[in-house]
């Protein structure tokens, strides 16, 4: 069964400071993507990224990055020159598209890390 | 706008009765998700719906209860069955493989049992 990991429960850094957060998941499948999302208190699960396992590009978008290595299962996030709004919890979550038979995909979550930013 | 709609925000709901959760969707996606998120822990899928009238159980589904008569709406029925319902309850949807599945999130509703 599919499983992801973030061991990291809580980070705390001063803004300008740059982040990572780790995820390592595991996982049967040869096809799969993977995500994170972004907590902030409201509590509403923002879409920040899906990548899928055929593509082993990292990705920067801003401030944001992401490093996606299948010869060690992770996919971590990091954060340049954090800010305040910075501070969420964040989710790492990977799919099996083909776990569902008629088309969607069914998410397995890691239990996120909490960034908090502080001045 | 465009998006997940879930209401209400807060709820609370005494002992031995049954609650509903509402779920709507514009984005015209095919698939609907319910999951259920406990403090310090990741998300687990309760419900899901693949299509119109049709839903399956996710790993969770023990105490609660869905219909799928719309493609836009997915509500979700807390039932007295559920010995532990006080969480936080999100709903999603998710496209075709265009988008990759990607699946896109309601703001949540926090049930607590008083």
């Amino acid at each position: 069964a599919q499983k992801v990991t973030q061991a990291q429960t809580e980070i705390s850094v001063v803004e300008k400071e740059d982040v990572t957060l780790d995820c390592v998941y595991e996982t049967r499948d040869t096809t799969y993507y993977l995500f994170w999302y972004k907590q902030p208190p409201s509590g509403e699960l923002v879409f920040l990224i899906r990548r899928n396992s055929f593509d082993e590009q990292n990705e920067i978008s801003g401030r944001y990055s992401w490093n996606f290595q299948k010869s060690t299962s992770s996919f971590n996030f990091t954060i340049t020159a954090s800010q305040v709004v910075d501070s969420a919890v964040y989710f790492c979550a990977l799919s099996e598209p083909h776990d569902f038979t008629g088309g969607g995909n069914k998410l397995t979550f890691g239990t996120g890390t909490q960034l908090k930013v502080e001045l | 706008d465009g998006g997940i709609t879930q209401s209400p925000k807060y709820l609370f709901r005494k002992e031995g009765q049954n609650v509903t959760l509402s779920c709507e969707q514009n984005l015209n996606h095919d698939a609907m998700y319910w999951y259920r998120q406990d403090p310090g822990q990741g998300l687990r899928l309760i419900y899901y719906s693949q299509i119109v009238n049709d839903f399956q159980k996710g790993d969770i589904a023990e105490g609660y209860s869905v219909s799928r008569e719309k493609k836009e709406s997915f509500p979700l029925t807390v039932t007295s069955a559920q010995k532990n319902p006080t969480a936080f309850y999100l709903c999603a949807s998710s496209g075709d493989s265009s988008s990759g599945n990607t699946i896109y999130f309601g703001e949540g509703s926090w049930l607590t049992v008083v």
